[in-house]
């Protein structure tokens, strides 16, 4: 199967900080998702971005799938930023990174 | 739209027993899915469909079986629970723009405790 590597796997950030979130993945890739899975265990769509580049608010993200990999911009972080972030890519079946557990302290 | 929905929220089975979990989509949507996830680990696929009557076989399908009767339900069941299989449980289902491109919707999670 494809491996997908996220980094960092934790980060604190202060309210108001802005932080980039990175997801690698071994083979090219039909699709990619970002997720956000809040503290009430809860799975969020934020992005179908198998490639180029996608904003909603404070949130961009960019996908380079010729160099495998794919960055989440989050901007201005609020502490409801709180929770996990994950990447989720295709070949012929979905593959999940282990996430980016991010803490946003007030 | 209710999105997707999954059936119970909460369970606590006894080793040996045997449980059904039912997901169900109202977007039309071709695609399901069934996820597993522990603690401190990503999502894995259990097993998958791509149209009504047809399953196949994820990351991790060993103890589970599936069944797709209708298009907008898709079942998991445990035969015979063992402790391992304590997890959370995610059923997703996605659209597909084209034959190769496709989003992914999840439904809230059953949490599963075998004893």
């Amino acid at each position: 199967g494809i491996q997908v590597e996220q980094s960092p796997p934790d980060l604190i950030l202060q309210e108001g900080a802005n932080s980039t979130l990175r997801c690698n993945f071994s083979d090219s890739v039909n699709n990619l998702q970002w997720f956000h899975q809040n503290p009430w265990g809860q799975l969020i769509n934020l992005f179908y971005i198998p490639s180029g580049t996608k904003q909603n608010g404070r949130l961009s993200a960019t996908t380079v799938a010729t160099e495998r990999y794919s960055l989440l911009y989050i901007s201005s972080s609020q502490t409801t930023d709180s929770g996990v972030y994950f990447c989720a890519v295709t070949g012929n079946q979905f593959y999940f990174g282990t996430g980016t557990s991010l803490t946003v302290i007030p | 739209n209710a999105g997707v929905t999954q059936t119970p929220k909460f369970r606590v089975l006894k080793t040996g027993q045997s449980m059904t979990l039912l997901c169900a989509q109202d977007m039309n949507h071709e695609y399901m899915y069934w996820y597993r996830q522990d603690p401190g680990m990503g999502l894995r696929l259990i097993h998958y469909s791509v149209g009504e009557g047809t399953t196949a076989k994820g990351e991790v399908p060993d103890g589970y079986n599936v069944s797709r009767l209708k298009k907008q339900n898709f079942l998991l069941g445990l035969e015979s629970a063992a402790p391992s299989q304590t997890s959370v449980y995610f059923c997703a289902s996605s659209y597909p723009y084209s034959i190769r491109s496709y989003e992914q919707y999840f439904g809230p999670g059953t949490r599963l405790t075998v004893t």
